[in-house]
């Protein structure tokens, strides 16, 4: 059973589209992190959430971390194409030795 | 900038031989450290997590014997690949957790390892 379940898989859009990605998981989580990865390089770090219902804004990113801490949300406004990527999720638990990702989500914007 | 440096990006050995990759915490000290596996547009395969001083802990499927870990320090770990086969060419990505900001992880920037 995934712990941390990152939805859509693959998402494909026009540019100057909106977009959402969500993380959900019946666990309650101490921080959230959100990442992006380009082909050929590591992971990315975007922000760190670790307040329940906390909403944090990164340029044209938006990022949401659930009010019990057990789920997160990243929107994407007018999407451009140097969004591309991919785009993973990672919870962190206080007792635990190591963080939990997503299955990732693959983002195509096209021109 | 960088705060956790990996080294090499890119590497091609011969079957049969052994590589080691270097993953260094740049500005703190990483008790913990993690390796992962990544194949093409998936997400990241946690390998082992390196601990400072003691062994390193393996992911079930991971031959310890195949994939030495070493974290001597407190901002180094290695990874070494031994007995290297062409199945073993993958991106492997190495992190730190960063426990003064949230525990957050901060990423390498991976090795391309080609084993032919």
């Amino acid at each position: 059973t995934q712990l941390l379940e990152q939805s859509p898989q693959f998402l494909s859009i026009q540019e100057g589209e909106n977009l959402t990605v969500y993380c959900n998981s019946s666990s309650v989580f101490s921080s959230l992190q959100w990442y992006r990865q380009e082909p050929g390089e590591g992971p990315v770090l975007l922000v760190t959430v670790v307040t329940g219902g906390e909403v944090k804004k990164l340029k044209r990113l938006t990022f949401q971390f659930g009010d019990a801490r057990k789920d997160s949300s990243l929107h994407i406004t007018a999407a451009q194409t140097g969004d591309t990527g991919l785009y993973l999720c990672a919870g962190a638990q206080t007792n635990a030795g190591k963080s939990t990702f997503g299955d990732g989500t693959t983002l195509t914007v096209k021109p | 900038g960088a705060v956790v440096s990996q080294h090499p990006s890119r590497v091609i050995c011969k079957s049969g031989t052994s590589v080691k990759i270097e993953c260094r915490s740049l500005d703190f000290q990483a008790t913990t450290m993690f390796w992962y596996r990544q194949f093409p547009k998936q997400s990241l395969m946690l390998m082992a997590t390196s601990n400072e001083g003691s062994k390193a802990t393996y992911e079930q499927g991971v031959e310890k014997d195949k994939f030495l870990i070493n974290h001597a320090s407190l901002t180094l770990s290695t990874l070494t690949v031994t007995s290297a086969h062409p199945e073993d060419s993958s991106f492997y990505i190495c992190s730190a957790r960063r426990t003064s900001s949230g525990n957050t992880i901060y990423f390498g920037e991976g090795s391309w390892l080609t084993v032919v």
